[in-house]
């Protein structure tokens, strides 16, 4: 089983929807998450960090399920800009800190 | 701003060349991570380093090593370059302390003919 999975997609949606990714994750052990954004043939960038609370930047909103032990990303009004792979990414507690990025998720926003 | 600056963006080299990829960070990060992702595998990790002259394997170091003589940078080297080793070649930094985000530097796409 993988540490971390994400369903590849594409997701493809119109402008203005609102759209939803998941990323399960296997170690219970998981303290720290992440969303990252990586445009094609570009590095991945922080999106952002996902906490226990959950929290919102503008049109995206992370959340984090420590019982079912996944993570959500949510977009509202889908921007064509918002075309890009979704990475989440998962660091266990303690230790040395290295992190786990899931396959990606791709999202495609047509007119 | 954290900069993450990889010497190539693209480069082409041949079967059996010792093959040097070299990253520098300027925001005197702890640890600094080469990744190396393929379409459907997405990121790898092959070495890191938590200070320098410090390094771990990540889950594909073979093939590879690398060196951190200075705190900024980390050299991947690809000792014998194979054709298996084309691929896109990401490094990242992050600060030492406690769980950080990663910063990316821009990627060298490597082709071993």
């Amino acid at each position: 089983r993988k540490e971390v999975e994400q369903d590849p997609g594409p997701f493809n949606v119109p402008e203005g929807a609102t759209v939803a990714f998941n990323c399960t994750y296997s170690n219970s052990a998981s303290q720290s998450f992440f969303w990252y954004r990586q445009d094609c043939r570009k590095e991945p960038k922080l999106l952002m960090s996902v906490y226990s609370s959950g929290n919102e930047d503008g049109r995206f909103t992370a959340q984090l399920n420590r019982a079912s032990q996944y993570i959500s990303l949510l977009i509202r009004d889908s921007k064509l800009s918002d075309s890009a792979t979704y990475l989440c990414v998962v660091t266990l507690s303690g230790g040395s800190y290295i992190p786990t990025f899931g396959r990606g998720t791709s999202l495609i926003v047509h007119p | 701003d954290v900069k993450v600056t990889q010497s190539s963006r693209y480069l082409v080299k041949r079967t059996g060349e010792k093959v040097f990829l070299e990253c520098v960070q300027d925001m005197d990060h702890e640890n600094m991570f080469w990744y190396r992702q393929d379409p459907g595998l997405g990121l790898r990790l092959i070495y890191f380093s938590y200070d320098v002259k410090m390094k771990e394997k990540g889950d594909i170091p073979e093939g590879y090593s690398v060196s951190r003589e200075k705190k900024e940078r980390f050299s991947l080297i690809l000792e014998s370059a194979s054709t298996n080793q084309t691929s896109m070649y990401l490094c990242a930094s992050s600060p030492g302390t406690g769980v950080q985000p990663q910063h990316f530097g821009d990627g060298t796409r490597l082709s071993i003919l």
